[in-house]
């Protein structure tokens, strides 16, 4: 079964700083990878995804993640964080066949400091 | 363009009642899904039903019974709700491409409910 640990629970960062959350998995093959971000009082969106190809994605909000397979990591990062960006930022694993479900991570609150 | 809408935003009950969770979709998924989240513990699946007329056990599943009422509508019921079912739930639905590959999900905004 798969697995998801996202070992920092709060990460605080001031505005314009660079930001890497990290993400290690657990699985037996290449699964499919996920990022999503919760805002206070929403529900979760999804920032990225990775399947296959292309080790570097690129997702919206100027976030892009790194699938390292030798090191079971997806790690998200930002290049310059803005006030907007304080959430919730939550990984996530699925398998890539059969209707497993996805499994997430505990989740890392970020906050933005000026 | 409502994508995943879940009803009621905010309830409270008293140890004992049994209430149902409403959840609907409008963009055709197949899959769709219930999961709870509690500080620090991220999302955890009560249950899921990966197509119209199924449904599966999740990680916790105890407490809880779900309805497939047809392919948009997944409704979560809590016969006799504890203290420990207090929680923020939340909708999602996906549409795996027939390989069941997993696609992303899509989260409706989250019931809150409060057991005293």
């Amino acid at each position: 079964a798969q697995s998801v640990t996202q070992p920092d629970i709060h990460i605080t960062v001031s505005e314009g700083a660079s930001l890497e959350l990290r993400c290690n998995y657990s699985y037996g093959a290449t699964p499919y990878l996920f990022w999503y971000v919760q805002s206070p009082g929403q529900g979760l969106q999804l920032l990225l995804k990775y399947f296959s190809g292309d080790t570097l994605v690129q997702g919206i909000k100027g976030f892009e993640a790194e699938f390292k397979r030798s090191q079971s990591s997806f790690n998200l990062r930002k290049p310059s964080v803005h006030w907007s960006d304080a959430a919730e930022y939550f990984c996530a694993v699925g398998a890539p066949s059969g209707n497993t479900p996805l499994v997430f991570g505990k989740g890392t609150r970020l906050s933005v400091i000026a | 363009n409502a994508g995943v809408t879940q009803t009621p935003k905010f309830q409270v009950l008293k140890t004992g009642q049994s209430m149902t969770l409403q959840c609907a979709q409008d963009m055709n998924h197949n899959s769709m899904y219930w999961y709870r989240q509690d500080p620090g513990m991220g999302l955890r699946l009560i249950y899921y039903s990966a197509s119209e007329g199924t449904t599966d056990k999740g990680e916790v599943p105890n407490g809880y019974n779900v309805s497939r009422l047809n392919k948009r509508e997944f409704s979560l019921r809590l016969e006799s709700a504890a203290p420990s079912q207090t929680s923020v739930y939340f909708c999602a639905s996906s549409d795996p491409d027939g390989t069941g590959a997993g696609s992303p999900l899509h989260f409706g905004n989250g019931t809150r409910l409060t057991v005293t």
